[in-house]
């Protein structure tokens, strides 16, 4: 089955720096990649989502990028805020087989 | 609010009760998932209909968990037995076909078995 595995498992960074973190992935099937924000006491809320037709998405100061040849992806957060701060999950699926595989989390800290 | 709810949002019972959780997801969505997150985990597969149809089982669904999810809509989770080790977050998401695999999660209830 589908492995996937996230890097760092912690960062801190300073307010308005870059923040990135990556993933990698096992099973070359696998299509879709969502990446969600799970702050404490709540689900995971979807940030952002690429398939694999392409190679990099943008929404305002969140990217993911996808290199499907070295099987792994990656989230970037630009210009970070306070509110940014908590854990990021990497997931990965495909089409016809809808369960996600996560990674195993990344929590960001945002020093101010 | 037409997000995916979640209830209880916590229960505490004793090891060898039976519990059972609700889930109600988005209204338009015919996909529904049951996730497990542990502390400091990622959430894990459980199970997943397609309207009334369980469709896919993970086998960390043992025989003392059941999910079903009648008409088509809302979803219920019932752990019979509990133990110690069921202790976890249990997760509801909702997908539309017609959207691809994006998945909304609820907000989860947290299980504490003493």
């Amino acid at each position: 089955g589908e492995n996937v595995e996230q890097h760092p498992s912690t960062l801190s960074v300073q307010e308005g720096d870059s923040a990135v973190i990556k993933c990698t992935y096992s099973d070359s099937a696998s299509n879709y990649f969502p990446w969600y924000k799970q702050e404490l006491g709540k689900g995971p809320q979807l940030i952002i989502d690429i398939r694999s037709n392409v190679g990099e998405k943008k929404d305002q100061r969140i990217a993911v990028t996808l290199n499907k040849t070295a099987k792994h992806f990656s989230l970037h957060i630009t210009e970070t805020q306070p509110e940014d701060s908590a854990v990021y999950f990497c997931a990965a699926s495909y089409f016809g087989n809808e369960k996600l595989t996560f990674g195993t989390g990344t929590r960001l800290t945002i020093i101010p | 609010d037409t997000g995916v709810s979640q209830n209880p949002r916590h229960k505490i019972t004793k090891r060898g009760q039976n519990v059972t959780f609700r889930c109600d997801p988005i209204s338009e969505h015919n996909r529904l998932y049951w996730y497990r997150q542990t502390l400091g985990q990622g959430p894990e597969f459980l199970t997943y209909f397609q309207n009334e149809a369980q469709l896919e089982k993970s086998r960390l669904l043992s025989d003392r968990f059941s999910a079903e999810r009648p008409k088509g809509s809302f979803s219920t989770l019932e752990i019979q037995r509990t133990e110690q080790g069921d202790s976890a977050m249990y997760l509801c998401a909702s997908s539309s076909a017609a959207g691809g695999n994006e998945q909304f999660f609820g907000p989860g209830t947290r299980l504490t078995v003493l």
